[in-house]
């Protein structure tokens, strides 16, 4: 149980476009979902929390309207990013909390590299 | 606030030799603890945590964890590494309510 699936799970696009990445969980329902920012060689960087129903709260130095977050139902969130460039070239995890046992717990997905050419 | 710090971001070892891989964590309150392992370009995939039962924690694939609360610490450990350890760990704190903080990693390096 507490499956989480990404889609797609590589893209690659020319610089200036538009790419979506949808995370979904898969066996439970998910109020909170977490978008990570991994670089190469690195730790896991908090984007932004995704709240379904509500705008997202995005991390200090997260460009809101670069990285458009929309939880539209209690099994998705999506993260847009909007015109792209070389430099939002990342690796993109996302997370769904499961609240068992009396804590929140994440379930991770397995990640989207993203290519900007 | 809460904090991890991981010793070593590499730790390299022998086929079949021990496992270490420190973590030390700081948090205001008591804390839940993770361990995640990652292959490349693979997320993450939870190793073993602790969540205020029993101090040491068994996981999968022959990890266990220890929490000592006086040390601050949860190390992570294998009595004899395999080929496949090879991966990148991060120990990661929670709440229990909100955002986990992540460690800076460990690249564990198993050499034949």
């Amino acid at each position: 149980g507490a499956v989480v699936s990404q889609h797609p799970s590589r893209v690659i696009c020319k610089s200036g476009t538009s790419v979506k990445i949808e995370c979904r969980s898969l066996d439970f329902q998910a109020t909170t979902m977490f978008w990570y920012r991994q670089f190469p060689k690195q730790s896991l960087m908090l984007m932004a929390t995704s709240n379904e129903g509500s705008k997202a709260t995005y991390e200090q130095g997260v460009e809101k309207d670069k990285f458009l977050i929309n939880h539209a139902s209690l099994t998705l969130s999506t993260l847009t990013v909007t015109s792209a460039h070389p430099e939002d070239s990342s690796f993109y995890i996302c997370s769904a909390v499961l609240t068992s046992g009396g804590y929140n717990e994440q379930f991770f997905g397995p990640g989207t590299r993203l290519t900007v050419l | 606030a809460q904090s991890v710090t991981q010793l070593g971001s590499h730790v390299s070892v022998s086929e079949g030799a021990l496992v270490l891989l420190r973590c030390n964590y700081s948090s205001s309150v008591p804390p839940y603890l993770f361990w995640y392992v990652q292959y490349p370009n693979q997320g993450l995939q939870l190793l073993l945590k602790y969540t205020s039962a029993a101090t040491l924690v068994k996981g999968i694939n022959g990890f266990e964890a220890e929490f000592k609360k006086s040390e601050t610490s949860f190390h992570l450990t294998k009595p004899s590494a395999h080929m496949s350890d090879a991966a990148e760990y991060f120990c990661a704190v929670s709440d229990g309510y909100s955002t986990l903080t992540f460690g800076k990693g460990t690249m564990l390096l198993v050499s034949p």
